[in-house]
């Protein structure tokens, strides 16, 4: 059965670094999202992307976030300047249509 | 702005022990509301899809409805394996991708 993947399954950087976390949607997918979870507490939703551009995004998803979906199989979030409290669980979904599929994410630590 | 509110937080079963889990909703125009499980350090996975009032969908021993303001999932005698914690994801609005995660409710099933 197709399944979005995530890498790294775990990210260790230091603070004001730049990182990038990349997923792989499923591949008959159009619709793309990314979300992130502090430890503890809920899913918060980050961005949506649709035809090679934003199509909703958050007040969470600042200046410091972008997205790109740089060829046929990635989707990348790049967070340029991590701080502390960037320190979550980040996962990538993806759908055909409006049920999302997703990935088992990426733990960032910002140190 | 779109709000979801679930209930109770945490719930405890015997096994065997039917309940159901509530999700509250209020959203400017619904354009589908969602459940997921999610176990510890995973991503969330898909349950169902609802989009209209009074529509039911079921799966074993779970059954989600929805209401023009509320969603419930009914856990018809529970197994020690349906622990999880349970997401209700909302979403709303007129544009493609506006979406809101409630905070979960965390279900634990004991033999």
């Amino acid at each position: 059965e197709p399944e979005v993947t995530q890498t790294p399954s775990h990210q260790v950087t230091q603070m004001g670094q730049e990182v990038i976390l990349r997923c792989v949607p499923i591949s008959n997918h159009l619709y793309f999202y990314w979300y992130r979870q502090i430890l503890g507490q809920k899913v918060e939703f980050l961005v949506s992307f649709y035809n090679n551009e934003i199509s909703e995004k958050s007040e969470i998803f600042d200046d410091q976030f972008s997205v790109e979906r740089p060829d046929g199989s990635n989707f990348t979030l790049k967070i340029r300047s991590t701080k502390l409290e960037d320190s979550a669980m980040y996962f990538c979904a993806s759908s055909s249509d409006r049920t999302q599929y997703f990935g088992p994410g990426t733990r960032l630590t910002v140190l | 702005e779109d709000q979801v509110t679930q209930s109770p937080e945490a719930l405890r079963l015997q096994e065997g022990e039917s309940s159901s889990l509530n999700c509250s909703y209020t959203v400017s125009g619904l354009r589908g509301l969602f459940w997921y499980r999610q176990d510890p350090g995973k991503g969330p996975e898909f349950l169902f899809t609802l989009y209209s009032a009074g529509e039911e969908k079921e799966k074993e021993r779970l059954k989600a409805t929805l209401t023009k303001k509320e969603s419930f999932l009914h856990i018809t005698a529970p197994k020690p394996e349906d622990s999880a914690t349970y997401l209700c994801l909302l979403e709303g609005g007129t544009s493609y991708g506006k979406l809101t995660f409630g905070q979960g409710t965390i279900l634990t099933v004991h033999p």
